[in-house]
């Protein structure tokens, strides 16, 4: 069966400081990979999404950037965290089909002091 | 472009009765998905029901099934004798039928069940 990690679980950086999420995928090949943003009570925000090593399409502009330096591995990253980056990080996967439900990691809680 | 929209207040309802939560999707795409999420105080996302838009009946899962109104582009998610577990947040999300699987979510909606 399939698996997703992804950590850590929880996060507190100060802004300015640089940050590395990552995600792994287990019992699949090739799969569509995902990075959401979830603000305090709201709905999930696209930011990035793979569909293959090195491919990488961004959503929403802003500070973060992703890369896929293998089939199952996808990190988010950014230089210099600013205050509005905080937040509920969660990656996300499926088989790239449609009707195929995306798979949800269980998130990293970011906050940003 | 995508939307879902997703108005409800907080939600309530007694233990083992039945609640609709609605949901009101936008699309200019001809063939397209709507999904449920279910996302507990734990903070992890679970997929509940999928229906897609050419599937002629509607979509039942379990407890759960998708009350999908096309022309009114509504894809109301109908829970059946609710259980205490179900007190959550659920989001209704919507994706073009296509290799990227992308997915635009509403603001979601709380529910609550009482015992």
């Amino acid at each position: 069966s399939q698996t997703i990690h992804q950590w850590p679980a929880t996060l507190v950086q100060p802004v300015g400081s640089p940050l590395s999420l990552e995600c792994t995928v287990e019992g699949t090949s090739n799969p569509n990979l995902y990075w959401y943003r979830q603000a305090a009570g709201r709905g999930l925000q696209l930011l990035f999404y793979s569909v293959g090593i090195g491919q990488i399409s961004s959503e929403v502009p802003q500070n973060l950037s992703a890369s896929r330096p293998q089939d199952r591995q996808f990190i988010l990253s950014s230089k210099k965290l600013l205050l509005s980056d905080s937040g509920f990080y969660l990656c996300a996967w499926t088989r790239g089909k449609s009707g195929r439900p995306l798979h949800f990691g269980n998130g990293t809680r970011l906050t940003v002091t | 472009a995508q939307k879902i929209t997703q108005t409800q207040p907080g939600m309530f309802v007694q233990e083992k009765e039945a609640v609709t939560l609605d949901c009101t999707y936008d699309t200019s795409d001809p063939s397209y998905g709507l999904f449920w999420y279910k996302q507990p105080s734990s903070g992890e996302m679970i997929f509940l029901i999928y229906q897609g838009s050419y599937d002629q009946q509607n979509a039942t899962e379990g407890r759960y099934s998708l009350n999908f109104q096309k022309a009114r582009k509504s894809a109301n998610l109908v829970i059946s004798a609710s259980q205490l577990g179900d007190s959550a947040m659920y989001f209704c999300a919507t994706g073009e039928a296509g290799a990227n699987s992308k997915l635009t979510f509403g603001k979601g909606i709380t529910l609550s069940v009482r015992p």
